[in-house]
C-alpha cells in the first residue's frame, strides 16, 4: 500500500527548541509539500519541493524552512519554535503535473500535530 | 489572486438526510483544476475528486454527487442518503494547471459534516 509517513503524530516542544518533522514517501512522486491546518483557515501552504534540493516558499514560509536531500524525504524545520507554531502539520506528495496531465492528485501523510508550550 | 471559500462551516444532518456541501472559487487562469478531498477524524485526507475547468459534467459516484458551474464559479458536492461514515471534514481546493509544473493546491475552509444516527 502506498503511503506517506509522517514521522511523528503528537509533539510537544518548548519555546525557542528546533524541531524536525520527517515526511517519507514511497511513490517515487517528484512533488512534495507541507501544509499547515488550522480551524477556520483550512490548509495553507508552507514550502514545497519539486525535485530534490530544489524548494519553493508557499503562502506562509515565515519561521519555517525545509530540506529535500533525497527525492523521497522532506523535511520541515523550525528552527525557533513558537507558541503561535502549534498546529496540525500535513505532508503530502504527488507526480509531476504538466500542460497535459495537467493538476495530479496529492497523496497526504496522516499528519503531525505540533505543540510548542 | 487564486482563493476558495467554503462558507459552510458545520453542518449537522440526521442520518438518511441529503445534504449539499458549497465551494465557491475564484481564478483568473483558464485552465485551473478543482478537488475535493475528505478528513475523517482519523486525520488522513482522502482524495474524493479531480475535475477540470473545461468538463462542466456533473459527476455521480455512488452517493456522491458533484455540481460544477463555471457560470457561477462554483463545485457542490452532494450526499444522498447520508451516513454516520460520512461524518468528516471536507475541503474543496483549486489548482491552476500553468506551465510545467502544477500541484500547488489551495485550499477552502473546510467543512465539517457531523451525520447524526
Amino acid at each position: 500500500d502506498v503511503k506517506v509517513t509522517q514521522s511523528s503524530r503528537y509533539l510537544v516542544k518548548r519555546t525557542g527548541e528546533k524541531v524536525f518533522l520527517e515526511c517519507v514517501q514511497d511513490m517515487d512522486h517528484e512533488n512534495m509539500f507541507w501544509y499547515r491546518q488550522d480551524p477556520g483557515l483550512g490548509l495553507r501552504l508552507i514550502y514545497f519541493s519539486y525535485d530534490v534540493k530544489m524548494k519553493e516558499k508557499g503562502d506562509i514560509p515565515e519561521g519555517y524552512s525545509v530540506s529535500r536531500e533525497k527525492k523521497e524525504r522532506f523535511s520541515l524545520i523550525l528552527e525557533s519554535a513558537s507558541t503561535n507554531q502549534t498546529s496540525m502539520y500535513l505532508c503530502a506528495s504527488s507526480l509531476r503535473g504538466g500542460e497535459i496531465s495537467g493538476a495530479n492528485v496529492l497523496t497526504f501523510g496522516a499528519g503531525s500535530r505540533l505543540t510548542v508550550l | 489572486a487564486q482563493k476558495v471559500t467554503q462558507a459552510q462551516t458545520e453542518i449537522s444532518v440526521v442520518e438518511k438526510e441529503d445534504v449539499t456541501l458549497d465551494c465557491v472559487y475564484e481564478t483568473r487562469d483558464t485552465t485551473y483544476y478543482l478537488f475535493w478531498y475528505k478528513q475523517p477524524p482519523s486525520g488522513e485526507l482522502v482524495f474524493l475528486i479531480r475535475r477540470n475547468s473545461f468538463d462542466e459534467q456533473n459527476e455521480i459516484s455512488g452517493r456522491y454527487s458533484w455540481n460544477f458551474q463555471k457560470s457561477t464559479s462554483s463545485f457542490n458536492f452532494t450526499i444522498t442518503a447520508s451516513q454516520v461514515v460520512d461524518s468528516a471534514v471536507y475541503f474543496c481546493a483549486l489548482s491552476e494547471a500553468r506551465g510545467g509544473n502544477t500541484g500547488k493546491l489551495i485550499f477552502g475552509q473546510g467543512t465539517t459534516l457531523q451525520v447524526k444516527p
